[in-house]
């Protein structure tokens, strides 16, 4: 079966640092572009970050020098690596595989991030 | 990332039909036919329902439909269900910011 399974969310207070871990099955995470999409409670959805084929990286401002997005193939496994957090960053985060220009069809059920100050 | 704009809300009642509209300019969704919707109801994670403007994924319903007219793009549902009772968010590919793409703020649909 192909999907996505989320992990490592939790609370932390602000200046904190999480991982979060999205485990795939069903297909191999770096022959795909790969997202991480956030959304905040009773908000819409926002990227976040994204991890091309070719390892190349991309991060929204508002991430840009806190998160880290990377890849371990032999887990087929993506990270988000959150440092320096604040309480705007609270919000559910999905990873997402991108199959066609930034077009997403397979997500994760989720991982839930708060922090507080 | 500039917000791709969406109605709040939208509703009818079963067996009727609405359409979602999503703006965006030349740089994105009149650029590009890379236009994708999502369904998501709540606590779920978001489910592709249209790509590339009008494509519909295998098993998504052919009551979804897709189209676009110059920097606007439009979700119809056709005989409206209580199941599609959701939020409905368009996304556009985009080379306007670093991650080449930009989500509309979502639409909430109720089946009245």
């Amino acid at each position: 079966e192909v999907q996505l399974v989320e992990s490592g969310g939790g609370s932390i207070q602000a200046g904190g640092s999480l991982r979060l871990s999205c485990a795939a099955s069903g297909f191999t995470v770096s022959s795909n572009f790969m997202s991480w999409v956030r959304q905040a409670p009773g908000e819409g959805l926002e990227c976040v970050s994204v991890l091309d084929v070719d390892g190349t990286t991309h991060y929204a401002d508002s991430v840009k020098g806190r998160f880290t997005i990377s890849r371990d193939n032999s887990q087929n496994t993506i990270y988000l690596q959150m440092n320096s957090l604040r309480v705007e960053d609270t919000a559910v985060y999905y990873c997402a595989r991108d199959f066609s220009w930034r077009q997403f069809d397979i997500w994760g059920q989720g991982t839930l991030v708060t922090v507080s100050s | 990332q500039s917000a791709l704009t969406q109605p709040a809300s939208v509703s009818g009642s079963p067996g009727q039909s609405i359409t979602i509209s999503c703006t965006g300019t030349s740089s994105d969704v009149g650029g590009y036919n890379y236009v994708s919707w999502y369904q998501q109801h709540p606590g779920k994670a978001p489910k592709l329902v249209i790509y590339d403007v009008i494509n519909r994924p295998s098993g998504v319903s052919n009551r979804f439909s897709g189209s676009k007219s110059d920097n606007t793009a439009s979700l119809t549902i056709s005989w409206l269900q209580a199941e599609d009772e959701a939020d409905y968010y368009c996304v556009s590919f985009t080379r306007s910011n670093p991650l080449d793409v930009v989500f509309g703020g979502g639409t909430k649909l109720t089946v009245l």
